[in-house]
């Protein structure tokens, strides 16, 4: 089973809409927890990096929350335009370096206009 | 450079045949990664080193695959023998020894 689980699969929304990803991990220990956009194509590219101490980042109209005592994490997209149109990946990882990083399925989001 | 580069985009090959991928990670990052994302997005850690030294080949498969990273060259990914199943995007990606990961655009293998 993955541990790091990520819904919904896929979703569609109307431009200039907003919208929430969600991301539960039961990786432990936990070090950090990532959010990536992956365009079709092309490699993830970082979004957010939080530790266990950080509970909200924001990265212009991206803002992700994360809840370490229930082990949940959310990507928030703000007046969404087409160019948010991509997989969103939930990446966590057990150790303070790049090793060993467990990797969600990914949603992949759709705009419309 | 400052971007990770992978090359090839696209490799086609048929079934038994070699395939190499290679990878120039970003000047001054000592850790390289590889990946192989199959369909849904699911990432698989395959190998990582430590400037030329493997670091962790715990995702590597035991036979086929093998990786090198050698002084003043491109790190690279070798599959003898390809199988239906390799057919995969395979992303290599680089950091320093911690913070942020930076992924190169990956390069597609079609194994026919």
């Amino acid at each position: 089973k993955n541990q790091v689980e990520q819904s919904p699969q896929s979703l569609i929304i109307l431009e200039g809409k907003n919208c929430t990803l969600q991301c539960n991990y039961t990786v432990s220990p936990f070090s950090n927890l990532r959010w990536y956009k992956q365009d079709t194509g092309r490699g993830p590219v970082s979004l957010t990096i939080m530790t266990f101490s950080e509970n909200t980042k924001s990265n212009g109209r991206y803002t992700a929350t994360l809840d370490a005592d229930t082990k949940q994490s959310s990507l928030h997209i703000t007046a969404s335009q087409l160019s948010d149109s991509a997989s969103y990946i939930c990446v966590v990882s057990p150790s303070y370096n790049n090793n060993d990083m467990r990797f969600g399925a990914g949603t992949r989001l759709t705009v419309k206009p | 450079g400052e971007e990770v580069a992978q090359t090839p985009k696209h490799l086609v090959r048929g079934e038994g045949q070699k395939a190499k991928l290679y990878c120039a990670p970003i000047k001054g990052h000592s850790y390289v990664f590889w990946y192989q994302q199959v369909l849904k997005n699911e990432f698989k850690f395959l190998i990582s080193f430590q400037n030329e030294n493997v670091f962790d080949e715990t995702g590597m498969p035991k036979e086929r695959f093998s990786a090198k990273c050698l002084p003043n060259s491109p790190c690279s990914l070798e599959i003898q023998a390809t199988k239906l199943e390799d057919s995969a995007v395979y992303f290599c990606a680089s950091s320093q020894s911690v913070g942020e990961l930076f992924f190169g655009e990956g390069s597609r293998l079609t194994v026919l």
